[in-house]
């Protein structure tokens, strides 16, 4: 199983609005990441978590706050975003940071 | 700071004929390399993988690469494409800390049936 699962697959909110995004692995992976990829363009990575910590944070705006509970979650907590935070959020996660990286589908996130 | 060029946008070929996507990274040390394709509304798909060893890889869908370290490349093969290849292929390096995963900007290929 290389199932990587994120909810919800769509999400339209405010900017004023609080929410969350949500991902899943049962992989038994210990590195997990969080990217964005706006449309016609490759992924951009926004934060890796390693053995459930914050190993890399890539200048992400603090409207963004990733959270890791345990090793098979890893949750993205959205507050005041704007409309260019509009895109589709994908979650990956690998065996290790040096390993392969299996995708979720995403959630397409639109931001009025 | 490390990147990834691939050399076409867009690629338009008929169906059966042969593919060849370009890869090249900047990075100087060693690296693991990689190729994903994203379907249309679908989750991005390993195609294939390189760590070390024998420089020509195989993939899943009769895809292969082939990694030349002197030119710091990892181009993209397929001999006959099918109509059902149209997607986004993407090529990304890893370096083995594990500190830097970067994508390339993608090429999208459209094969005509």
């Amino acid at each position: 199983d290389t199932e990587v699962t994120q909810t919800p697959k769509h999400l339209v909110m405010g900017m004023t609005n609080k929410k969350s995004l949500k991902c899943e692995q049962h992989m038994g992976h210990r590195a997990m990441y969080w990217y964005k990829q706006k449309a016609k363009k490759p992924p951009e990575l926004m934060f890796v978590y390693s053995y459930e910590k914050l190993s890399i944070n890539e200048s992400v705006p603090s409207r963004f706050s990733p959270e890791c509970p345990n090793s098979s979650l890893l949750n993205l907590h959205l507050h005041a975003l704007q409309p260019e935070d509009s895109a589709l959020y994908l979650c990956a996660s690998s065996q290790g940071q040096k390993n392969i990286q299996y995708f979720g589908a995403g959630t397409r996130l639109s931001v009025l | 700071a490390q990147s990834v060029s691939q050399h076409n946008h867009h690629v338009i070929l008929s169906e059966a004929a042969s593919l060849e996507l370009g890869c090249n990274y900047s990075y100087g040390g060693t690296v693991n390399l990689f190729w994903y394709v994203q379907y249309p509304g679908q989750h991005l798909q390993l195609l294939l993988k390189y760590f070390s060893g024998d420089p020509l890889v195989k993939g899943i869908k009769g895809f292969e690469a082939e990694f030349i370290k002197s030119k710091f490349s990892f181009n993209l093969r397929k001999p006959s494409v099918q109509w059902s290849d149209t997607a986004e292929y993407f090529c990304a390096v890893n370096t083995p800390d594990g500190q830097n995963f970067v994508f390339g900007p993608g090429t999208r290929l459209s094969v005509l049936p």
